[in-house]
């Protein structure tokens, strides 16, 4: 059974630009998260979907958007990209809301 | 606010030992908790849940325990292998949102 997929896996970006990421839930999953790993934050929620619907959004500005595909797949979307915005942006699924989450093995992204 | 606490401090011990992992969490009642294992650059793989309702839960050299009167969970790893050198993460989960919430991670370093 294939396991999340994240691509791409490295982005290299400058300031104000956007970038979307694409994560790939494993086969029957249907809700999807996306997180965000720093090393001053540790993993921090950006939001949820399930049904191809937001069902849960974490503390993060507007410039972080995402959504979900008819086939669970996911997008995550960054606009006006800033220094800070430099993470491992980690995509996971699971069944429903209260199983556990398989993560995939990020992208990273890093800001010049 | 929910604050997540392991100790950020690595864990040296001598392999064929039993490791031991503390989590302890405040100003939060999770309804289930998981524990996961990083390693560099790589997604967390999900290793253990536990629920509010069960004390203690065991897979092969894994064991987890929950006090939700302690606020606390420990993880335990017996007869430990360098293979096992990874940061473990700990993440409650409420039962409203089923959103966890990760601790910053403990570094596990099994020595030969």
């Amino acid at each position: 059974k294939a396991g999340v997929t994240q691509t791409p896996r490295y982005l290299i970006k400058t300031r104000g630009q956007q970038v979307t990421l694409s994560c790939s839930p494993i086969s029957g999953h249907r809700s999807v998260s996306w997180y965000q790993q720093t090393p001053g934050q540790g993993l921090q929620f950006l939001f949820e979907y399930f049904s191809e619907t937001q069902r849960n959004k974490g503390n993060f500005p507007g410039r972080f958007s995402g959504r979900q595909f008819s086939n669970s797949r996911s997008e995550m979307n960054v606009s006006t990209l800033e220094l800070g915005d430099s993470a491992l942006y980690l995509c996971a699924s699971s069944r429903q809301g209260d199983q556990p989450q398989h993560f995939g093995d990020g992208t990273r992204l890093s800001i010049l | 606010s929910q604050k997540i606490e392991q100790n950020s401090e690595a864990l040296n011990i001598q392999e064929g030992k039993t490791a031991t992992l503390t989590c302890n969490y405040t100003n939060y009642s999770p309804a289930y908790l998981q524990w996961y294992r990083q390693d560099p650059g790589r997604g967390p793989v999900f290793l253990l849940l536990i629920r509010e309702n069960e004390k203690e839960k065991r897979k092969e050299r894994l064991k987890v325990t929950f006090d939700t009167t302690l606020k606390q969970s420990l993880f335990h790893i017996t007869a430990s292998q360098p293979a096992d050198s990874a940061t473990y993460l700990c993440a409650p989960a409420s039962g409203g949102s089923y959103i966890p919430t990760f601790g910053r991670g403990t570094s596990l370093i099994v020595h030969p």
